[in-house]
C-alpha cells in the first residue's frame, strides 16, 4: 500500500524568504508519480507542480522546485521569495503506474507573515 | 478555458434527506473522481470513472451512496438518506487519461472547487 507523509502541520514563514514544505513517500512500485496541490481557504484544490519517478531532474514551475529524492522517498515542495498568497494548505500526493487513484498526505498549512 | 464545475457550493440538509452532487468535468477529458475531504480522515477517494464506466467504487462508505455518469459531462454523487457523519467536503476531479507505457503518464487530476454538505 501507498502511504505519504507530511510532518508538519504548520508553518509560519516571512514574506519574500524561501519556504520548504516535507513529505515523504512509501511504495514498493518502482514507477511512480508526485504532485503537490494547494487548497486557499476559498478551498479548490489547485495542481502545482508534478514529479515523475524516472525523471532525473527536479521538477519546477515557476517559484514552484520539487526537491526529489528517491533513495530517501522524499519529494519536498520549495516556494521561493513566498508571497502572502501563498498562504494555503498544501498536500503531496502520490499515484502508482497502473491505478489512477491519488493518494494524499494529511497536508501542512502554511501562513505568510507580512 | 473552464474548469471542473461542481453544484452546490454549499448544501445544508436534514438527516434521512437525499443528497445530490454534480459536477461537469473539463471538456475532453474522460476520466472523472470524486473525493471526499474530512478532517479526520483527510482527502480519500469514493469513485472514479473511464469513459464514462465506473471503474473502482472501493471507497464509497455504504449503500447510501451511489454515483452515476450519464454522459461525458456529467456526473452525480448521491446520497439518500443522508446522515450527519457525511458532512464533509466533496470534490470532483477529471484527468485525460493516457494508459502508463513505460514511464508513467502524468494524468493531472484538476478538481473542481467542492461542494461543502452540512447534514443536520
Amino acid at each position: 500500500a501507498q502511504k505519504i507523509t507530511q510532518t508538519q502541520p504548520g508553518m509560519f514563514v516571512q514574506e519574500k524568504e524561501a519556504v520548504t514544505l516535507d513529505c515523504t513517500y512509501d511504495t514498493s512500485d518502482q514507477s511512480y508519480g508526485l504532485f503537490w496541490y494547494k487548497q486557499p481557504s476559498s478551498g479548490e484544490m489547485i495542481f502545482l507542480i508534478y514529479q515523475g519517478s524516472y525523471d532525473e531532474q527536479n521538477a519546477t514551475e515557476g517559484r514552484y522546485s520539487l526537491n526529489f529524492q528517491k533513495a530517501r522517498k522524499s519529494a519536498n515542495l520549495v516556494i521561493s521569495a513566498s508571497q502572502l498568497g501563498d498562504s494555503a494548505m498544501y498536500f503531496c500526493a502520490m499515484r502508482i503506474q497502473g491505478a489512477q487513484k491519488l493518494v494524499f498526505g494529511q497536508g501542512t498549512r502554511l501562513t505568510i507573515n507580512p | 478555458d473552464a474548469g471542473v464545475i461542481q453544484s452546490p457550493r454549499h448544501e445544508v440538509t436534514e438527516m434521512g434527506q437525499e443528497v445530490t452532487l454534480r459536477c461537469k468535468p473539463i471538456s475532453g477529458h474522460n476520466s472523472l473522481f470524486w473525493y471526499r475531504q474530512t478532517m479526520m480522515r483527510g482527502l480519500e477517494l469514493l469513485i472514479y470513472f473511464n469513459n464514462n464506466v465506473p471503474i473502482d467504487d472501493s471507497g464509497m462508505p455504504e449503500d447510501r451512496f451511489s454515483a452515476k455518469m450519464p454522459n461525458a459531462s456529467f456526473s452525480t454523487l448521491k446520497i439518500q438518506p443522508s446522515e450527519p457523519r457525511d458532512s464533509a467536503v466533496y470534490f470532483c476531479a477529471s484527468s485525460f487519461r493516457l494508459r502508463d507505457r513505460g514511464p508513467l503518464a502524468k494524468n493531472i487530476q484538476y478538481f473542481g472547487a467542492g461542494t461543502r454538505l452540512s447534514v443536520l
